[in-house]
This record gives C-alpha cells, structure tokens and sequence, in this order.
C-alpha cells in the first residue's frame, strides 16, 4: 500500500531563518507531488505542484521553493521565512488518472505547523 | 480558472440525524472531478467521496452521498445518521481532466454534531 510521511509535524523558526520541510511517498512510482499551504481556518492554497524529478511549478509567487530531488521526495524550502510564512503545509501525492480524467484523489500527509516567530 | 464555493462557514447537527453541506463549483470545463475531504482537528486530511463529471449516478460511500446537480454546478454532500466523529472541517475540491494541477478547494465548513 501507498504511504506518504511528512516532517516535522511541527516548528517554530525565527524570522529570517531557513526552512526544509521533506516529503517522501512509499508504494507508488511516478507520483504526481504538491505542497499545499493553510492558513488557520482558511481551505488548502496549491503552492507547487511536480509531476516528475527535476519538474516543479509554482502556483503562487512567493518566499518558497520546492524542488524534486528523486521520484518520490519533495522538498519545500526558504532561504528566509517571513512572519507570514506561518501556517499549515501539507503535502500530497496522486497518480496519474487514466486518459487525463480528473477521477484520481489526493492523499495528504499529517501536515506541519510552521509558527514564524 | 476553477472555482469552488462553500457558503455554510458553520454548521450544527443533532446526532443521528442527516446533514448537507453546500458546495458550488465554477470551470468551462467538461471533464472534471469532484471531491469531498474531511479535516478533524488533527490537521490530517481524509478523502471521503468522488464524483465525475460524466457519472451519471450519484456517489455513495456508506453513510456519505454525492448530492450532484450538473446543470447547477453543485455537489452538495450528504451524512446520514450523524456520529459525534463527524464533527470536522468538511472541504469541496475539484479538478479538471487532464490537469496535474490537483484539487482547488473551497473554504470549508466547520460541522459539529452534537449529543
């Protein structure tokens, strides 16, 4: 079966400290990859999304990057975190759906909690 | 663009009892995928239901349906018989065929059920 592991479940960093969050997914090969962000009590923001090593698009322009380092490890970093950098990021994988139909679910990580201080 | 709208930032529910949480969606596309996902407070996210554009019936997984209008752009989700375990953050997501640009989801809805 398919596991997805995310850590640090949680962390607190100063301001204009960097940042690695990894995310490693078991079980499946040729995942599609994506970093989500939430802000408290607020739905998911699509940050980055892969769909192969080397392979990253980002949604919104910001303070991150991600990059894909191996087929199933995605990795969410910062030079220097800003207060507003704080939330909840989740990573996700899927597989690719059959012919492009969009029929294929997201499974999620546990999720970190970034507090910016 | 795709868009996803859940109006209900709240809502109550008597235990056992059925409850429906609204979801209206907005894309030009024809071929797209809907989604219901459920966040207790741990922050974890669990996929509950899907439904494609083209199925002609509605989902149903256990105690979950898919309530899905198309001409109204809707996917309201069903819960029957309402367990105290359902109280959670219930988020609406869709994505379109073909796009590995995964899930836009709307702002949720805060369920609780109560004894």
């Amino acid at each position: 079966s398919q596991t997805i592991h995310q850590w640090p479940a949680t962390l607190v960093q100063p301001v204009g400290s960097p940042l690695s969050l990894e995310c490693t997914v078991e079980g499946t090969s040729n995942p599609n990859l994506y970093w989500y962000r939430q802000a408290a009590g607020r739905g998911l923001q699509l940050l980055f999304y892969s769909v192969g090593i080397g392979q990253i698009s980002s949604e919104v322009p910001q303070n991150l990057s991600a990059s894909r380092p191996q087929d199933r490890q995605f990795i969410l970093s910062s030079k220097k975190l800003l207060l507003s950098d704080s939330g909840f990021y989740l990573c996700a994988w899927s597989a690719v759906g059959l012919g492009g139909w969009g029929n294929t679910e997201a499974f999620f990580g546990q999720g970190t909690r970034l507090t910016v201080v | 663009a795709q868009k996803i709208t859940q109006t209900q930032p709240g809502m109550f529910v008597q235990e056992k009892e059925a409850v429906t949480l609204d979801c209206t969606y907005d894309t030009s596309d024809q071929s797209y995928g809907l989604f219901w996902y459920k966040q207790p407070s741990s922050g974890e996210m669990i996929f509950l239901i899907y439904q494609g554009s083209y199925d002609e019936q509605n989902a149903t997984e256990g105690r979950y349906s898919l309530n899905f209008q198309k001409a109204r752009k809707s996917a309201n989700l069903v819960i029957s018989a309402s367990q105290l375990g359902d109280s959670a953050m219930y988020f609406c997501a869709m994505r379109v065929s073909g796009s590995a640009r995964q899930l836009t989801f709307g702002s949720g809805t805060q369920l609780t059920v109560l004894p």
